[in-house]
């Protein structure tokens, strides 16, 4: 089946825990994205990436890395966790470009305390 | 730099009414156009895209959109909703510079049985 994972679905942490959100596709599709979805905001762009070892930094990307060494594969890095990066986080990917239909991941609802 | 304004955050109606969810975008060049959905307790999924041709596009379930250039808008539309579509809808946009995604806060709409 056609999908895009991610892991964990759920995460509750500390201030300045580091943690990594893994995100992966298995349609090889070159072009991934993450998101960050908070009430009154919408989406909002963070990092994506175009294929293997080209990233480019979206709309928020500050206090987040990412990398993309596989193109099956695009974690998302947060060094130094902060409230107020709490939020659901979403993963996508499309075939070619974010001009095709970017297929999303189910969510990671990150809390950080 | 971009942005896209979804005027109305929750439209509530009784089933067989038509919708028109109202979306505009701030970018004076070539731009690409979506609207996303997502059903609650589902991953966002693509409704329609317009990149140009016909500015009156169809997308599945019986939506439909009309581009505007002349108004910057993108305006979704459905002759008659069913409470199937209690969703939350998202327009986006691509400014046809990079592969950025632009969405908009989203609009929460109710079907009332």
């Amino acid at each position: 089946e056609a999908q895009v994972t991610q892991n964990p679905r759920y995460l509750i942490t500390v201030t300045g825990k580091k943690l990594t959100v893994t995100c992966s596709q298995n349609m090889n599709h070159e072009y991934m994205s993450w998101y960050r979805q908070d009430p009154g905001l919408g989406l909002r762009q963070i990092y994506y990436s175009m294929n293997v070892e080209v990233t480019d930094k979206g709309d928020v990307p500050e206090g987040y890395k990412v990398s993309r060494k596989e193109k099956r594969n695009f974690p998302l890095i947060l060094e130094s966790p902060s409230p107020n990066q709490t939020s659901l986080y979403f993963c996508a990917s499309s075939y070619g470009t974010a001009l095709r239909e970017q297929y999303f991941g189910p969510g990671t609802r990150l809390t950080v305390t | 730099a971009q942005s896209v304004s979804q005027h109305n955050h929750h439209v509530i109606l009784s089933e067989a009414a038509s919708l028109e969810l109202g979306c505009n975008y701030s970018y004076g060049g070539t731009v690409n156009l979506f609207w996303y959905v997502q059903y609650p307790g589902q991953h966002l999924q693509l409704l329609l895209k317009y990149f140009s041709g016909d500015p009156l596009v169809k997308g599945i379930k019986g939506f439909e959109a009309e581009f505007i250039k002349s108004k910057f808008s993108f305006n979704l539309r459905k002759p008659s909703v069913q409470w199937s579509d209690t969703a939350e809808y998202f327009c986006a946009v691509n400014a046809g510079r990079d592969d950025k995604i632009i969405f908009g806060k989203g609009t929460r709409l109710h079907i009332l049985p």
